[in-house]
C-alpha cells in the first residue's frame, strides 16, 4: 500500500498569497494530522481528524490556518494570506486504531517558503 | 503538562562507534507512551519504537537499543557499532494514553542530529 502522500513537495510564495497543502492517507486510517516544523519550535501539532470530524485545533496558529478533510482519502491546510514567518515544512501523518498498531505514519512534507 | 527534552542537538561519530541519544521527560500522568522517530534525510518521519509506563524491560532490535529508566524520567536511545545510513534527525515522543479507540497524540522532543561520518 502506498504510504501517506503529501503535494506538493516544496511550494515558494510571496507573502499575501493563498497557499493550498494536500494530503492523501493511508487507505484505511481513520486518524489525520497536520505538523509543522521549524528550527525555532520543532514538531508542532496542529490539528488532527478523526473520521473526517476535527478533533482538536489548538495547535492552529491563527485564524489565517484552516484544515479540511472532505472525505477519508483527502485532507488540505490552507494558508491565507500567508506570511514569511509561515515558512516551514509541513508534515501530514494519519494512523490507525481498530484492529492496528496505533502507529502513525507520516508523509515526506511540504516545504513552504513564503518570500 | 507534557515535555520531552532532546539535550543533544547534534552527535558526530565516526563509524562502528557506539552512540547514544538522550532523552528526557515530564509528565503528571501515571500511564503514558514513550516514542522513537527517525527522520532520514528524504524528511518523513519513521517510526522505530513505542513503550508504555509500565514496561521498563529493556529493548533490542539488531543495532539498537532502548533504556526506559522511570526513575529518572528517561528513555535513551543507543546505536550499536553506527554505520553511515544512520545519519539522520531522531526524535523522542511522549503521549497520554488514549481513550478507547483513540490514537495516540506524541508530543515531540527537538530532535538530535546524527552525523555517522565514514
Amino acid at each position: 500500500d502506498a504510504g501517506v502522500i503529501q503535494s506538493p513537495r516544496h511550494e515558494v510564495t510571496e507573502m499575501g498569497q493563498e497557499v493550498t497543502l494536500r494530503c492523501k492517507p493511508i487507505s484505511g486510517h481513520d486518524y489525520l494530522f497536520w505538523y509543522r516544523q521549524t528550527m525555532m519550535r520543532g514538531l508542532e501539532l496542529l490539528i488532527y481528524f478523526n473520521n473526517n470530524v476535527p478533533i482538536d485545533d489548538s495547535g492552529m496558529p491563527e485564524d489565517r490556518f484552516s484544515a479540511k478533510m472532505p472525505n477519508a482519502s483527502f485532507s488540505t491546510l490552507k494558508i491565507q494570506p500567508s506570511e514569511p514567518r509561515d515558512s516551514a515544512v509541513y508534515f501530514c501523518a494519519s494512523s490507525q486504531v481498530r484492529g492496528a498498531k496505533n502507529i502513525q505514519y507520516f508523509g515526506a512534507g511540504t516545504r513552504l517558503s513564503v518570500l | 503538562a507534557q515535555k520531552v527534552t532532546q539535550a543533544q542537538t547534534e552527535i558526530s561519530v565516526v563509524e562502528k562507534e557506539d552512540v547514544t541519544l538522550d532523552c528526557v521527560y515530564e509528565t503528571r500522568d501515571t500511564t503514558y507512551y514513550l516514542f522513537w522517530y527517525k527522520q532520514p534525510p528524504s524528511g518523513e518521519l519513521v517510526f522505530l519504537i513505542r513503550r508504555n509506563s509500565f514496561d521498563e524491560q529493556n529493548e533490542i532490535s539488531g543495532r539498537y537499543s532502548w533504556n526506559f529508566q522511570k526513575s529518572t524520567s528517561s528513555f535513551n536511545f543507543t546505536i550499536t557499532a553506527s554505520q553511515v545510513v544512520d545519519s539522520a534527525v531522531y526524535f523522542c515522543a511522549l503521549s497520554e494514553a488514549p481513550r478507547a479507540g483513540g490514537s495516540y497524540i506524541p508530543t515531540f522532543g527537538r530532535g538530535t542530529s546524527l552525523i555517522v561520518h565514514p
